[in-house]
């Protein structure tokens, strides 16, 4: 069983759609945060959430974490092929040691 | 963000023989680096943590003495594959964190393939 379960782990919608990726964990974070990787590079961190309820946007991209800090969710309103990738929340139960969620492979078809 | 540069992003590379992977933190200094792997369509597979001047720390089911782990300086770790098999073949990634930072950037990962 991952420390992280993320979900859904496959999504594929048309140009436009609004979505959401949950991660959710029985274990309390000090943080999370949200990664995308594209096919053949590294993951590019794109937020990182610290306080329980907190709310972060990113222009289309919306992050939430939970208030007692086991979860956080994203949501991509209008979504674009340019969005396209494996989406990967990870946490830090403690210091820097990063865990992965199994991720979310997102397909935005034109 | 800090920059984390990782070579080569490519390397094919007979069987039987060595393949060093450089990981580099290029503006600021990685107290702790983190080696991962990646088969396609997965996610990242956490291989070992190493700590500048100490040895580092595998994961379970991971071969120390295959999968070799140098972290001499706080700007650099090396990944060595030794006597590496088509099995070996995969997505490596390295990651690098500060001191007083929870979170970690990535190298651009490096493509293995074993022929």
């Amino acid at each position: 069983t991952q420390l992280l379960e993320q979900s859904p782990q496959f999504l594929s919608i048309q140009e436009g759609e609004n979505l959401t990726v949950y991660c959710n964990s029985s274990s309390v974070f000090s943080s999370l945060q949200w990664y995308r990787q594209e096919p053949g590079e590294g993951p590019v961190l794109l937020v990182t959430v610290v306080t329980g309820g907190e709310v972060k946007k990113l222009k289309r991209l919306t992050f939430q974490f939970g208030d007692a800090r086991k979860d956080s969710s994203l949501h991509i309103t209008a979504a674009q092929p340019g969005d396209t990738g494996l989406y990967l929340c990870a946490g830090a139960p403690t210091g820097n040691m990063l865990t992965f969620g199994g991720g979310t492979r997102l397909m935005v078809k034109p | 963000g800090a920059v984390v540069s990782q070579h080569p992003s490519r390397v094919i590379c007979k069987s039987g023989t060595s393949v060093k992977i450089e990981c580099r933190s290029l503006d600021f200094q990685a107290t702790t680096m983190f080696w991962y792997r990646q088969f396609p369509k997965q996610s990242l597979m956490l291989m070992a943590t190493s700590n500048e001047g100490s040895k580092a720390t595998y994961e379970q089911g991971v071969e120390k003495d295959k999968f070799l782990i140098n972290h001499a300086s706080l700007t650099l770790s090396t990944l060595t594959v030794t006597s590496a098999h088509p099995e070996d073949s995969s997505f490596y990634i390295c990651s690098a964190s500060g001191a007083m930072n929870t979170e970690a950037f990535f190298g651009q990962g490096t493509r293995l393939t074993v022929v």
